[in-house]
């Protein structure tokens, strides 16, 4: 089965900042990717698909990139509404499997 | 748009049974596959299994901590998806998202609000 493992787990950061989160496949999975941001007690919203295609409605300032094991989500300039915690995914073969989330907390 | 609407949550003792089913609106349900992922309370999310559409005869895909007790069907004359879980231990107490998967396999929004499901001993 392949593992994904995020880091950082936690990261505290301020409005205007930018932010990056990784995400490593323990074998390789082309582009296959996807980051999801969720918010308490809410349903988790799909970000980027394809590890850079950002779905529709989602916001420039948030990016992604990588292929193979090592991928990343940007957030150019973080805004209120993006503190959240976000998950990585990869769809390469059964089972899927996220990765542990990176919680975004206001500095 | 795209429509989940999840149902059948519930309290249920260790050993017990519980159906869970998806209403879906706003997509033609029979062209995709659909997934089932959980979320424990406080926890990350966990990719339950998928279902495949007519075209690929329903076959179904399972993580291995439900397979043999959980079964994944669909119903496209309702546009519905169920979730059958059977065997039912206090770690199978989650939050339960039905998802609608795209023909590259990712994930469409939005997802479902998703049933809690609670397992008491």
């Amino acid at each position: 089965d392949i593992q994904m493992t995020q880091s950082p787990s936690s990261l505290s950061a301020s409005v205007g900042d930018r932010v990056t989160i990784t995400c490593r496949a323990s074998e390789g999975i082309n582009n296959r990717l996807a980051w999801f941001q969720q918010k308490p007690g809410k349903a988790p919203k799909s970000l980027i698909y394809a590890a850079s295609t950002l779905q529709s409605g989602v916001p420039s300032r948030f990016s992604g990139s990588g292929s193979g094991t090592d991928f990343t989500l940007t957030i150019s300039s973080l805004q209120p509404e993006d503190f959240a915690t976000y998950y990585c995914q990869h769809y390469q073969i059964y089972p899927l499997s996220f990765g542990g989330g990176t919680k975004v907390e206001i500095q | 748009e795209v429509q989940l609407v999840e149902s059948g949550g519930g309290l249920v003792q260790t050993g017990g049974s519980l159906r869970l089913s998806c209403a879906a609106s706003g997509f033609t349900f029979s062209d995709h596959n659909m997934d089932w992922v959980r979320q424990a309370p406080g926890k990350g999310l966990e990719w339950l299994g998928r279902i495949r559409e007519r075209a690929n005869s329903y076959t179904t895909e399972y993580a291995a901590s439900v397979r043999g007790r959980f079964t994944i069907s669909r119903d496209d004359s309702q546009s519905s998806l169920y979730l059958q879980m059977n065997g039912l231990k206090t770690e199978d107490t989650a939050v339960y998202y039905c998802v609608v998967v795209a023909g590259s396999g990712y994930y469409l929004d939005p997802w479902g609000q998703g049933a809690l499901v609670t397992v008491s001993s």
